[in-house]
């Protein structure tokens, strides 16, 4: 079957780093997503990888091992407004997008 | 541009009652998609579209029904609505794969049912 695992919840400190990770499992694979959700809203798209190794977007940086199934998002210099849920998604052999559950971020002061 | 938008953004209905919700898109996106999300669970798609005038079924497509009659909205149909369609629903579009694959998602409906 096809499977994402990420963890349900983090908490970090403003002005930290945090590091959320996630493994998939999926029937072909065409590349892995991060999205961002914040509580009552849409998702919104943060990054893509299709290649392994490390993608830098400002604060943001995601990575991908194909061989280990695992990709994580890396969040430097962490602000108030980063609390979100963080969603990871595989697209699969079928050009379908499977979700994880997502990883519920807090941050505190 | 708007992106993509969805109405109603609330709704509560009784069980078996009927409802439609729409979905339009302003950036001629080819593929459009249907998408629920429950409380610690990832989003499950419902059905989709490849291009005007077709649909297909997802992972969860049973007490749905859509249509694509125009390339711009997509349209979800609840024709008896159940307790367990409860859900916050999304849509969804993205242009023809091998574009990119980013999909870019409406602001939600929030639908209970009683």
């Amino acid at each position: 079957g096809q499977n994402i695992d990420q963890p349900t919840e983090m908490t970090a400190t403003e002005g930290a780093i945090v590091q959320i990770n996630c493994t998939y499992q999926t029937s072909g694979f065409n590349g892995l997503f991060w999205y961002q959700q914040h509580a009552g809203e849409a998702p919104t798209f943060l990054s893509y990888n299709v290649l392994d190794g490390l993608e830098e977007k400002g604060r943001f940086s995601s990575f991908l091992s194909r061989s280990k199934g695992y990709s994580y998002l890396l969040l430097k210099e962490l602000q108030m407004k980063d609390s979100a849920s963080y969603l990871c998604a595989a697209l699969d052999s079928n050009y379908q997008l499977i979700w994880g559950a997502g990883t519920k971020l807090i941050i505190k002061p | 541009n708007a992106g993509v938008t969805q109405t109603p953004k609330f709704r509560v209905l009784k069980t078996g009652q009927s409802m439609t919700l729409l979905c339009a898109q302003d950036m001629n996106h080819e593929y459009m998609y249907w998408y629920r999300q429950d409380p610690g669970m990832g989003l499950r798609l419902i059905h989709y579209s490849v291009g005007e005038g077709t649909t297909a079924k997802g992972e969860v497509p049973d007490g749905y029904n859509v249509s694509r009659l125009k390339k711009q909205n997509f349209l979800l149909g609840l024709e008896s609505a159940a307790p367990s369609q409860t859900s916050v629903y999304f849509c969804a579009s993205k242009e023809a794969s091998g574009v990119t694959d980013t999909q870019y998602f409406g602001p939600g409906t929030r639908l209970t049912v009683l």
